[in-house]
């Protein structure tokens, strides 16, 4: 089985404060993913990773980065954490399978709450 | 922009009935489809993937896809007070970044 493992569930937090999130696939895929969802606002893709210290900008990159140093690791950054970054936080992965496939896989979520 | 469509919901069947799920997305050109089942305060997690047009089933599970209407939908056979979750539709083309819908809401009341 997949597993992709995000260390730190819940967290809360202060404004200001330097946020790192976690995140370890154990299957060697190529892709990585951070997302955040809130409701009635869907998975919004915050940054992606296609190879090692490779990053994209998704939808809402701003405020946020990321780091890739090896290719099971991807780290989610909040450089100042305001209140409007409160949520739940979904890391992902996935393989690169040619023709199609290229199914994501999810970890558990990381709550966060900037107070 | 690539958009992929569900109505949001709710969704409420009784036990025992058929639950269909329905997704439509902008893309053309897009390859692979997949439906995830989320509960509430849970991640989401994968319940089938079609790549094909026709039908694909897996237990109580089909998944329907009409690549010509650019339409994926998902079958809930028998349906269990435990299959009350937000349902995802997750499309993917060219590029490996998924298009996720923001989901429909379903309620399988006893």
């Amino acid at each position: 089985d997949v597993k992709v493992t995000q260390s730190s569930r819940y967290l809360v937090k202060r404004t200001g404060e330097k946020v790192f999130l976690e995140c370890v696939q154990d299957m060697d895929h190529e892709n990585m993913f951070w997302y955040r969802q809130d409701p009635g606002l869907g998975l919004r893709l915050i940054y992606f990773s296609y190879d090692v210290k490779m990053k994209e900008k998704g939808d809402i990159p701003e405020g946020y980065s990321v780091s890739r140093e090896k290719k099971e690791r991807f780290s989610l950054i909040l450089e100042s954490a305001s209140t409007n970054q409160t949520s739940m936080y979904l890391c992902a992965s996935s393989p690169v399978e040619y023709g199609g496939g290229n199914t994501i896989y999810f970890g558990e979520g990381s709550w966060l709450t900037v107070v | 922009q690539k958009e992929v469509e569900q109505n949001s919901g709710p969704l409420s069947v009784p036990e025992g009935a058929i639950a269909s799920l329905n997704c439509t997305y902008s893309d053309r050109v897009s390859q692979s489809f997949f439906w995830y089942r989320q509960y509430s305060g849970k991640s989401p997690e994968l319940i089938m993937s079609i790549y094909s047009n026709g039908d694909k089933e897996d237990g109580r599970f089909t998944a329907q896809l009409n690549k010509a209407s650019q339409y994926v939908s998902l079958l809930i056979r028998d349906s269990q007070p435990s299959d009350s979750a937000t349902y995802l539709c997750a499309v993917t083309g060219g590029s490996y970044i998924p298009t996720f819908g923001r989901g429909t809401s379903l309620i399988v009341h006893p």
